[in-house]
């Protein structure tokens, strides 16, 4: 069974510039979370959607956000760029809703200059 | 709020000899507990997990943890390490609801292993 792949692995953008990352979550999967990773920071929950409904948001802006499309597919959006958002932006996918039984994918690497 | 210690920012290990990574978390109900490895460049890879039942649970790669309640401890261990376990380690715990949702979970900061020849 193929894993979670993300898309683009890497990108590079302006400051003020959004962007959207793409998450395909293994098959059978209906459950999907974001997470930012930064060497500061460490590992954050930005968001998990399930059944195309954002059900629970970890603590970021609202320049933030995502949707979740019928097949499960999930897109991450982050508007106004800033150089704090620079990070590797990893996606997770469960079986089903508010399972911490989570798959991670292997990253969009985001640089913001 | 729950949260993740991992003490130990750095471990070198010879290749061969056991290993053992500290986790200790806090958490007000019974936690789900993980730990994650990650190599350069890539995602997180699930080592094992302990939701309930038996305190010591095993994963992939040779990988053990000891679940210990009294002491809020989620140690990683191996008997005998490879050059190829070289990566970074994450303990993570989860089992919160809110908003309609999981909360997500929260990692430790990592634990970055040497391997030496």
């Amino acid at each position: 069974k193929a894993g979670v792949t993300q898309t683009p692995r890497y990108l590079i953008k302006t400051r003020g510039q959004q962007v959207t990352l793409s998450c395909s979550p293994i098959s059978g999967h209906r459950s999907v979370s974001w997470y930012q990773q930064t060497p500061g920071q460490g590992l954050q929950f930005l968001f998990e959607y399930f059944s195309e409904t954002q059900r629970n948001k970890g603590n970021f802006p609202g320049r933030f956000s995502g949707r979740q499309f019928s097949n499960s597919r999930s897109e991450m959006n982050v508007s106004t760029l800033e150089l704090g958002d620079s990070a590797l932006y990893l996606c997770a996918s469960s079986l089903t809703l508010s399972s911490y039984e989570q798959y991670f994918g292997p990253g969009t690497r985001l640089t913001v200059t | 709020a729950q949260s993740v210690t991992q003490p130990d920012i750095h471990i070198t290990v010879s290749e061969g000899a056991s290993l053992e990574l500290r986790c200790n978390y806090s958490y007000g109900a019974t936690p789900y507990l993980f730990w994650y490895v990650q190599s350069p460049g890539q995602g997180l890879q699930l080592l094992l997990k302990y939701f309930s039942g038996d305190t010591l649970v095993q994963g992939i790669k040779g990988f053990e943890a000891e679940f210990k309640r009294s002491q809020s401890s989620f140690n990683l261990r191996k008997p005998s390490v490879h050059w190829s376990d070289a990566a970074e380690y994450f303990c993570a715990v989860g089992g919160g609801y809110s908003g309609g949702g999981a909360d997500g979970l929260t990692f430790g900061k990592g634990t970055h292993l040497i391997i030496q020849p």
